[in-house]
């Protein structure tokens, strides 16, 4: 079992729908929870970080994170077509590496 | 006013030869990586060096080399480059140790050995 797993996708909704992308972990000492966006030909860039369970908002953005059951999520509302991109969740382990998931394809239709 | 670049951004090669990728950053950042990422977009660290001292070294083959010579910049030199090296290799930088703090990437330099 990897140790983080993520759905690759790809994901495609129309604009202005609500979009929920989902990892789940095995290792229940992770700490740090880390949404990336990472856009066509460039690098990720960090989207939500938070270290705690619950929820955390940032505009149109929700990351959601369930250490009871080893699950973490990132909700989109109102999505763009500039929302379009790979989504990577991003996990420290014990060892204070990161340990990313492979990536959710998202595309918005206009 | 780029935070982490790197050079080359398109590097093509053959079987067998020798590559340098470099890479700074200017966000005044203590640690610094490089990570491959594959074809299926999964993204594993190689190195990780926390001024100019190497922390972390993955399983990655000897014909790897990191090097960096101060702690603003971390290059990447690959020898006896294989068809299997080609991939997308990132360099970012973060404020503390890799769980810790958020990381900074480039762009990426896509490698392609023929």
């Amino acid at each position: 079992q990897k140790e983080v797993e993520q759905d690759p996708g790809p994901l495609s909704v129309p604009e202005g729908a609500i979009v929920s992308l989902n990892c789940t972990y095995s290792n229940s000492a992770f700490q740090y929870f880390m949404w990336y966006r990472q856009y066509s030909r460039k690098g990720p860039e960090l989207l939500m970080y938070t270290y705690s369970s619950g929820n955390k908002e940032d505009g149109r953005f929700t990351a959601q994170v369930d250490k009871s059951s080893k699950y973490i999520s990132l909700f989109i509302r109102d999505s763009q077509p500039s929302d379009s991109a790979t989504y990577l969740c991003a996990i420290n382990n014990q060892g204070g590496k990161l340990i990313f998931g492979q990536g959710t394809e998202l595309s918005v239709k206009p | 006013d780029t935070a982490v670049s790197q050079t080359p951004k398109y590097l093509v090669t053959q079987m067998g030869n020798d590559k340098s990728i470099k890479c700074e950053q200017n966000l005044g950042h203590d640690t610094m990586y490089w990570y491959k990422q594959d074809s299926k977009k999964f993204l594993k660290i190689m190195f990780s060096y926390n001024n100019k001292e190497l922390i972390i070294n993955e399983t990655v083959p000897n014909r790897f080399s990191p090097k960096s010579p101060d702690k603003a910049h971390l290059n990447l030199h690959i020898n006896s480059l294989e068809l299997g090296d080609s991939a997308v290799y990132f360099c970012a930088s973060s404020q503390e140790g890799e769980g810790n703090s958020p990381l900074h990437f480039g762009n990426g330099t896509r490698l392609t050995v023929t």
